[in-house]
């Protein structure tokens, strides 16, 4: 069974530009959540989608903003970039987002802003 | 808000030996669900054991257990017969479903060096 399919791995972008990352949940999932990673900051809570409908949203500026598709596919979208949004990007899929069934995460992408 | 303390930074251990990461947590509420992943050098995070507040009993996986003591607020992470492959960043996270929805909160991670 495959497993969360983030890409792409790694990308290089410059300020001010924008940029979409893409998250495929293992099938049959529903919930696809996101989350931060930086050395200072650890790991942040972004948003949850489930059926297409955002669920839940972290404390993240508006720049940040996210989609989910009918097939549960997943997109995250961070415009006018800035140093400081060079992170690990994970997202994390499950059935229906309830903790009974456990979250699954992808490798991440790794964005680092020049 | 909720907060997870993972006061190790650091910790190293022998293979075969036994290992404890520590985990305490912040919170009013009494239902929730405490996990342990794993984020070895792939980068990929790995659920290595979960505990529901509700349940007395202390989960087990394999070589993995815990000690919840939900009167303290701790939560830590017993690793016995260490592994080379048990080297990694281990997060502690918690997560309140009725109050803040399926969101993870994390601690900021211990890594764990085992050593042969």
């Amino acid at each position: 069974k495959a497993g969360v399919t983030q890409t792409p791995r790694y990308l290089i972008k410059t300020r001010g530009q924008q940029v979409t990352l893409s998250c495929s949940p293992i099938s049959g999932h529903r919930s696809v959540s996101w989350y931060q990673q930086t050395p200072g900051q650890g790991l942040q809570f972004l948003f949850e989608y489930f059926s297409e409908t955002q669920r839940n949203k972290g404390n993240f500026p508006g720049r940040f903003s996210g989609r989910q598709f009918s097939n549960s596919r997943s997109e995250m979208n961070v415009s006018t970039l800035e140093l400081g949004d060079s992170a690990l990007y994970l997202c994390a899929s499950s059935w229906t987002g309830e903790s009974d069934y456990g979250y699954t995460f992808g490798s991440g992408t790794r964005l680092t802003v020049v | 808000a909720q907060t997870v303390t993972q006061s190790q930074p650091e910790m190293s251990v022998q293979e075969a030996e036994t290992v404890t990461l520590s985990c305490t947590y912040d919170t009013s509420e009494s239902n929730y669900y405490l996990f342990w992943y794993k984020q070895p050098p792939s980068r990929q995070m790995i659920l290595v054991i979960r505990q529901e507040a509700y349940k007395q009993q202390n989960a087990t996986e394999n070589r993995f257990s815990v000690n919840f003591q939900k009167a303290a607020k701790s939560f830590s992470l017993k690793i016995s017969d260490s592994q080379l492959g048990d080297t990694a960043m281990y997060f502690c996270a918690f997560m309140n479903p009725m109050e803040y929805g399926n969101k993870l909160v994390f601690g900021a991670g211990t890594i764990l060096r085992v050593k042969s």
